[in-house]
């Protein structure tokens, strides 16, 4: 079993739908990252949690540490939007998860 | 502030050579990780380095070997170049292990 897990692998969205991708972990961690990559292989940290909740702009993520789930919401999803979002675990080493491409539709 | 600089952005080499990557970290952060993306795939860890010193290494070879400088930057050696060692190499910097990462652009390298 994969030791970090994500869903959907694929999505495509109309522009200003509500986005979720969730990331599920099967390890104890000190962290969870949500990093986003372009096309041609830029990465930006989204967000870095270790409980609760954070909001960036259209962006939330949450984080459940006894259900070892997050997710990362977009809110008003807009094609910029459009790239692979990625979950990483932080514990004795950083695993990434497989990422969700999402494609924003205008 | 500069943030994660990288060189060189593109390196085409071939089989059975030797390759040098450099990752320069934001300023005031002590911890440097490297990671191997192969194309189509999620990054892997190779190597965290925090004062210096190794704090981690993923299931990679030996020919993968790293080390820190005393201005924080780092040098990612590959030797023996395989065609698999073929993707894009990305660093990132921390202020330390727990903290968030600040990812460079990369460097894509190209072994024919």
């Amino acid at each position: 079993k994969n030791e970090v897990e994500q869903s959907p692998q694929n999505l495509t969205a109309q522009e200003g739908e509500f986005i979720t991708i969730n990331c599920s972990y099967s390890v104890g961690i000190s962290a969870l990252h949500w990093l986003q990559q372009h096309p041609g292989g830029g990465i930006v940290s989204l967000f870095m949690l270790s409980s609760g909740k954070k909001k960036h702009g259209r962006l939330i993520a949450t984080i459940n540490i006894q259900e070892k789930h997050s997710s990362l919401h977009i809110t008003a999803s807009h094609p910029r939007d459009s790239a692979v979002y990625i979950c990483a675990l932080d514990y004795d080493k950083v695993i990434f998860g497989p990422g969700t491409s999402l494609s924003v539709i205008p | 502030d500069a943030g994660v600089t990288q060189s060189p952005t593109h390196l085409i080499k071939t089989r059975g050579q030797h390759v040098t990557l450099r990752c320069s970290p934001i300023s005031g952060h002590k911890s440097v990780s490297w990671y191997q993306q192969v194309l189509g795939q999620g990054p892997q860890f190779i190597f965290q380095y925090y004062e210096k010193e190794e704090r981690g290494r993923g299931n990679f070879p030996d020919r993968f070997s790293a080390r820190q400088f005393p201005n924080y930057s780092s040098e990612l050696n590959v030797n023996a170049l395989l065609l698999g060692d073929s993707a894009l190499y990305l660093c990132a910097s921390s202020s330390d292990r727990g903290y968030e990462q600040y990812f460079g652009p990369g460097t894509r390298l190209t072994v024919t």
